[in-house]
């Protein structure tokens, strides 16, 4: 069956503009997670949602970051304004159920450019 | 902020030998995962022990963990070139996000 997906792959931005990542988690997949990861680095958690329920938003780096998943299922990841800190790799994953020990399914990954 | 801290950084091995990582963190913790990746393939993730549990075992890989040190190993037996990937140790503490060390860098040639 489909994995997770999310597009765009690639994307390159100029600083001040503001951009929307997508994730298509695996149908009905419960959770969906964000995460940024940095070059080198471990994926680091942005925020977390139960079904359409955005329950964690403690990661969010700035108020410029914004996500929603209107109906459960897809999300959208919307960053304003966008600095040059901004380059990253957005990593969005889902799970079938929500609590602890669940394993997380990953999709490939956004990488953000910020020039 | 990082939970878990993987060592070494990297290692280079040749097919056919082990290959062992380590993770340490620091609180405690309601179960350990492993994750590769790749640039192929993503993040994927590999095993998943609990916190009342001190080893298991899935094909080729080996998860210790020991919570009274806050450690963890995954050894990787018999490598293959097709390992070469970032591992990484992610601990799940309230049950929802997962936190991710920095990981190992494995290289094996053949």
């Amino acid at each position: 069956g489909a994995g997770v997906s999310q597009s765009p792959r690639y994307k390159v931005a100029k600083r001040g503009q503001d951009v929307a990542l997508r994730c298509d988690p695996i149908s009905g997949h419960v959770s969906l997670f964000w995460y940024q990861q940095a070059l080198g680095q471990g994926p680091e958690f942005l925020t977390y949602f139960q079904n359409e329920a955005q329950l964690d938003k403690s990661g969010l780096p700035s108020d410029r970051f914004f996500a929603e998943r209107p109906e459960g299922s897809v999300s959208t990841l919307k960053i304003q304004r966008t600095q040059q800190e901004d380059s990253a790799v957005y990593l969005c994953a889902s799970s079938l159920w929500a609590g602890t020990g669940v394993e997380q399914f990953f999709g490939p990954g956004t990488r953000l450019t910020v020039l | 902020s990082q939970q878990g801290e993987e060592d070494p950084q990297a290692l280079s091995i040749q097919e056919g030998e082990n290959a062992t990582m380590n993770c340490s963190y620091k609180t405690s913790i309601n179960n350990l995962q492993w994750y590769r990746q790749n640039s192929g393939r993503g993040l994927v993730h590999l095993i998943l022990i609990r916190s009342n549990e001190r080893e298991k075992h899935s094909g080729r890989l080996r998860v210790t963990l020991d919570t009274s040190k806050k450690s963890s190993s995954l050894l990787i037996t018999a490598s293959r070139a097709a390992d070469t990937a970032s591992y990484f140790c992610a601990t799940d503490q309230a049950g929802t996000a997962l936190i991710f060390g920095k990981g190992t860098t494995l290289s094996v040639s053949s």
